[in-house]
């Protein structure tokens, strides 16, 4: 697609209930990235793919989060036994590639509310 | 020290006057470095990225970089109210991160 496409837009859940979230990064992007934006906060890094692989998962704020990647492209964020300090927007991210000079292009992100 | 730090404002900047946002960082081994605007309720567009020292003009803005100081800036020169947003500065550190900082609110008085 033209751009970064997050979905759902909008999730309002229970609190314990699982919560999956995906991100359809732009084409031929090899570089994808999830980051966590709290009420007037900054960007949060939580994981990053480059392909398949996630060389870098330290920013995962509990074992309750996960991310996959299949086929180089869509990935999901899965948190389980979601709480309500998990509410915030989560933003994807997307990138040619792992360059230095490679700006993210963002997706609109999934508004996460936690009752 | 936080590794990207900006002053969360407001900054508040008469309109067609130059809104100057500034940004520093730690890890000196940085080398890619990013600004990006966001309005309220919507995510981060990308305005400029600068990797080499000195000036780097796209229209209305201009990004600063000095390395030896461990700062970027951006200039916006003409605001406008639409230009009214908050600003956050994005390093790639020497671990290849992205790390952004909390941001700055820019209110352009019309």
């Amino acid at each position: 697609g033209a751009g970064v496409s997050q979905s759902p837009s909008n999730k309002v859940t229970e609190k314990g209930k699982d919560v999956e979230l995906r991100c359809d990064p732009i084409s031929g992007h090899t570089a994808l990235y999830w980051y966590r934006q709290s009420l007037g906060q900054g960007l949060e890094f939580l994981i990053y793919f480059q392909g398949n692989s996630a060389p870098d998962k330290s920013g995962l704020p509990s074992d309750r989060f996960s991310a996959e990647r299949t086929g180089g492209s869509v990935s999901t964020l899965t948190i389980q036994r979601t709480q309500q300090e998990d509410s915030a927007v989560y933003l994807c991210a997307s990138s040619r590639d792992r360059g230095s000079n490679q700006p993210q292009h963002f997706g609109d992100g999934t508004r996460l509310s936690i009752l | 020290q936080k590794e990207v730090e900006q002053n969360s404002g407001p900054l508040s900047v008469p309109e067609g006057a130059i809104a100057s946002l500034n940004c520093t960082y730690s890890d000196r081994g940085s080398q890619s470095f990013f600004w990006y605007r966001q309005y309220s309720g919507k995510s981060p567009e990308l305005i400029m990225f600068i990797y080499s020292n000195g000036d780097k003009e796209d229209g209305r803005f201009t990004a600063q970089l000095n390395k030896a100081s461990q700062y970027v800036s951006l200039l916006i020169r003409d605001s406008q109210p639409s230009d009214s947003a908050t600003y956050l500065c994005a390093v790639r550190n020497r671990d290849d991160k992205i790390i952004f900082g909390k941001g700055t609110r820019l209110h352009i008085l019309p």
